[in-house]
């Protein structure tokens, strides 16, 4: 099956610097990948929508120069947390489409970056 | 207003038995229907894709249904074993790239 890798896994930063997650199609081209956030025992919060060669489509509520989202190529997106503080601390999950059964495609999901920020 | 409402909230039951989580959605236009399951700490894992046409798919111990008329889904999962605690999710597809997550369903086995 289709794999999605997510780098880093686990992250540890102090507060105020910023922290670079990378989420990867290996074997297919997405060109629609999704950012989400989870906290503990609640379900995933879609963030923001990642399109390949165009601005990310951020969900009510997030902050876009907070969570900068880049998609520069069709098989990888960034997640860039800026100025990161504690409350920052999270699990950060990316989910890649890929094309084919019907007009939503599969998802894929990585597995998940854990960002703690001191 | 798109929804998709999963129940139980959380689920106890001992190894060996089965167990049958719900799904219930609003969303419009519907495309599929997915289960995922989500180990603590990981990101979720495919276990089912239902189309507006299929009724039941089965995935080993894992069987999933579909009646998109009462626009209800579950889960069945047959002779639970301790791996299948997990969280269960529930997401509808509305239309393209467009995925309605349901809260999810923590199930614990043991043994």
């Amino acid at each position: 099956g289709a794999v999605v890798s997510q780098h880093p896994s686990r992250v540890i930063c102090k507060s105020g610097t910023s922290v670079k997650i990378e989420c990867r199609s290996l074997d297919f081209q997405a060109t629609t990948m999704f950012w989400y956030r989870q906290f503990p025992k609640k379900s995933l919060m879609l963030m923001a929508t990642s399109n390949e060669g165009s601005k990310a489509t951020y969900e009510q509520g997030v902050e876009k120069d907070k969570f900068l989202i880049n998609h520069a190529s069709l098989t990888l997106s960034t997640l860039t947390v800026t100025s990161a503080h504690p409350e920052d601390s999270s699990f950060y999950i990316c989910s890649a489409s890929k094309p084919g059964l019907g007009s939503s495609g599969e998802l894929f999901f990585g597995e998940g970056s854990r960002l703690t920020v001191l | 207003k798109n929804q998709v409402e999963q129940s139980p909230q959380s689920l106890i039951i001992l190894e060996g038995k089965n167990c049958t989580l719900q799904c219930n959605y609003t969303v419009s236009p519907f495309s599929n229907l997915r289960w995922y399951k989500q180990d603590t700490g990981r990101g979720p894992v495919s276990l089912t894709i239902m189309t507006f046409s299929e009724n039941t798919k089965s995935n080993g111990r894992y069987t999933a249904t579909l009646d998109a008329d009462t626009k209800q889904s579950s889960l069945h999962i047959t002779a639970s074993q301790l791996s299948d605690s997990a969280s269960y999710i529930c997401v509808v597809s509305e239309g393209t790239y467009k995925y309605i997550f349901g809260t999810g369903t923590r199930l614990k086995v043991l043994a």
